[in-house]
């Protein structure tokens, strides 16, 4: 099956600083989402980006789909952006999402 | 708008009682899915629903059965308990195939 790998697995950040998380992959997909699993273990869906460029407030993601890697950009942490940030990606042909193996980012006043 | 949810929050059963895990969702999602999640191993597919009485195994589908007769309920059941099934089990809709998931609350249950 596909292979999803997420980097760093763990980063702590100071409040105000700026981070970017990735997601590799390896096998052309058609379908990448992110999510964030809060500290209290709800899943929230961020984006839906097989490719190209999005931007949600602090958030923004860029997946290249031919290199096959996705980056996560949050700027200017807060406390709340703590908890794990989770890449899932879903091979053509396949109904399935894959999710990679998280990457748990702390967030210190 | 309820969204999705999930039932019980939390449960605790023995060894080969049977279980039934409960999901609804308000949207008319054609897609439903079932996850668990546990430490080491992230979250993995166990089945997924592409419309009401069509149902197919994900990666780790023994020990469940799931059914859709209705598009908004996906009951999970665990037919005969194992200590192995002790998990976080979050189930999870979308509009299409490759349509963004939502997730519910997630069901933590305990086998002992």
């Amino acid at each position: 099956g596909i292979q999803v790998e997420q980097s760093p697995p763990d980063l702590i950040l100071q409040e105000g600083a700026n981070s970017t998380l990735r997601c590799n992959f390896s096998d052309s997909v058609n379908n990448l989402q992110w999510f964030h699993q809060n500290p209290w273990g709800q899943l929230i869906n961020l984006f839906y980006i097989p490719s190209g460029t999005k931007q949600n407030g602090r958030l923004s993601a860029t997946t290249v789909a031919t290199e096959r890697y996705s980056l996560l950009y949050i700027s200017s942490s807060q406390t709340t952006d703590s908890g794990v940030y989770f890449c899932a990606v879903d091979r053509f042909g396949n109904e399935k999402l894959t999710f990679g193996t998280g990457t748990r980012l702390t967030i210190i006043p | 708008d309820a969204g999705i949810t999930q039932s019980p929050r939390y449960k605790i059963t023995e060894t080969g009682r049977q279980v039934t895990l409960m999901c609804h969702q308000t949207w008319s999602h054609s897609y439903m899915f079932w996850y668990r999640q546990d430490l080491g191993h992230g979250l993995r597919l166990i089945y997924y629903s592409a419309a009401a009485d069509i149902t197919d195994k994900g990666e780790v589908p023994d020990g469940y059965v799931v059914s859709r007769s209705k598009t908004e309920n996906f009951p999970l059941t665990l037919e005969s308990a194992t200590r192995s099934q002790t998990s976080v089990y979050f189930c999870a809709s979308s509009r299409d195939r490759v349509g963004e998931q939502y997730f519910g609350p997630g069901t933590r249950l305990t086998v002992t």
